[in-house]
């Protein structure tokens, strides 16, 4: 069974360019998360999908960043403009459906997005 | 807000020893803590999850413990090996939402 996949995995762009970060989970995971880790701080959420719709968005920085899992299937974490603090590293994660019980969280590879 | 805080921020042992990592969370409504394992420029893998109603998981040498009432968490490894060496992250997911909170880790060296 394949891991979570993401894509790509290093990403060097400038300041004020766009750019968008993909995320395939593991097959039949209903729950997907973004989370990142800038300036060698912990990781840190940024948002949740159940299926195709954003359970909890309260990481999400600002309004540079737009998240999207049309189908419910991969997602899409878009950053325009980017701007330096930016920087860091983009997790992915799925997980099963919770369904009262609970499931760990797979985490990818992360994208390595460097703004200059 | 819960904050996970882990001590030791670096730790070197010769292989061969046990070692135990220290995980402490604020808020002890949590649903589940998950501990994770992170090679340079690699992503997170996954060792062990402990859900709030257990006290310890065991995966090989590794061994996880929960007090959810003191707030705290151990991860304990045994005769360590120099490819234990790695980050170890311990994360705690609350009890109202599924996002998980993670520490700033453990940078672990086994020597030879």
């Amino acid at each position: 069974e394949a891991g979570v996949t993401q894509f790509p995995s290093h990403s060097v762009i400038e300041k004020g360019q766009t750019v968008t970060l993909r995320c395939d989970p593991i097959s039949g995971h209903d729950n997907l998360y973004w989370y990142r880790r800038v300036m060698g701080k912990e990781i840190k959420f940024l948002l949740h999908f159940v299926k195709e719709s954003k359970q909890d968005e309260s990481g999400m920085p600002n309004n540079r960043f737009l998240a999207e899992r049309t189908g419910g299937t991969y997602s899409t974490l878009k950053v325009q403009p980017a701007e330096l603090e930016d920087s860091g590293v983009y997790f992915c994660a799925s997980s099963q459906d919770d369904d009262g019980l609970s499931y760990e969280q797979y985490f990818g590879p992360g994208t390595r997005l460097t703004v200059t | 807000k819960q904050e996970v805080t882990q001590i030791p921020a670096a730790l070197s042992v010769p292989e061969g020893e046990n070692l135990v990592l220290n995980c402490s969370f604020t808020d002890s409504a949590i649903y589940n803590l998950q501990w994770f394992r992170q090679d340079p420029g690699k992503g997170l893998t996954s060792l062990l999850l402990i859900q709030s109603s257990q006290r310890e998981q065991t995966s090989g040498r590794l061994n996880a413990s929960l007090d959810k009432s003191s707030g705290r968490s151990t991860l304990y490894i045994a005769a360590s090996q120099p490819g234990d060496s790695a980050t170890y992250l311990c994360a705690v997911k609350g009890g109202t939402a599924s996002k998980l909170t993670f520490g700033t880790g453990t940078r672990l060296q086994v020597t030879l």
